[in-house]
């Protein structure tokens, strides 16, 4: 069963950094896109970024880009979400995700728990 | 506020039929991108509930089915359960914005 368990999340002041971190298990982490997915209190879930199996490929929500910055290291088989000049508005609920894809688009075929980041003063 | 627009809320009966509408556009469904869909229990990881417009991940009931037609999607749920009582997302890819998008989401409620 495929396992997947993040940490980092926490308290932080506008304007501030804080950075997630994503260990995976019991699949061959280097073969897979990763993604991060968040869900601000209240709302939907939103796709946050995503990066290709050898890291040459990064996408970012156009909110997020200049701010946030995906990376992995697929010898630790982690994932890493650098985030900086953090918002009120990104306060959720982030997830790690491992990423699939159908023959048009791809999915999210397994997620972590999630981990909490509030962002206020 | 979601590229892809549902209905905020359905419900039904213990062993009733139950569908869930994912409406998109013209750069999201409407330009082919399959359709994916997710069961998530609030303080719960998400779950795949269905991958590209109408297949179901081992372990997923056949009571749950989806499709695809033009630029919307729809979920069906058959002989509704208590623990089918979730949100629901549909999911897809918007060119135009080079996005991965999320439906606004679906409370199911049995009631």
């Amino acid at each position: 069963e495929v396992q997947m368990v993040e940490s980092g999340g926490g308290l932080v002041q506008p304007g501030g950094s804080l950075r997630l971190s994503c260990v995976v298990s019991e699949f061959t982490f280097s073969s897979y896109w990763v993604s991060w997915v968040r869900q601000a209190p209240g709302k939907g879930l939103e796709w946050v970024a995503n990066i290709k199996q050898d890291a040459s490929e990064k996408n970012y929500l156009d909110s997020v880009k200049g701010r946030f910055t995906i990376s992995r290291d697929n010898a630790k088989n982690s994932l890493y979400l650098q985030m900086n000049s953090l918002r009120a508005e990104d306060t959720a609920v982030y997830y790690c995700t491992r990423v699939d894809c159908s023959s048009t688009s791809c999915y999210f075929d397994n997620w972590d728990q999630g981990a909490l980041v509030t962002v206020s003063s | 506020q979601s590229v892809l627009t549902q209905p905020p809320s359905v419900s039904g009966a213990p062993g009733q039929r139950v569908t869930i509408s994912c409406t998109g556009s013209s750069s999201s469904i409407g330009a082919g991108y399959d359709v994916h869909w997710y069961q998530h229990l609030p303080g719960t990881a998400p779950k795949l509930l269905i991958y590209g417009n109408n297949n179901r991940p081992s372990g997923v009931p056949d009571r749950f089915s989806a499709s695809k037609s033009d630029t919307s999607a729809s979920l069906a749920i058959t002989g509704l359960q208590a623990d089918d009582e979730a949100d629901y997302y549909c999911q897809s890819y918007d060119g135009s914005l080079r996005a991965y998008v999320f439906g606004s989401g679906t409370e199911v409620t049995v009631l």
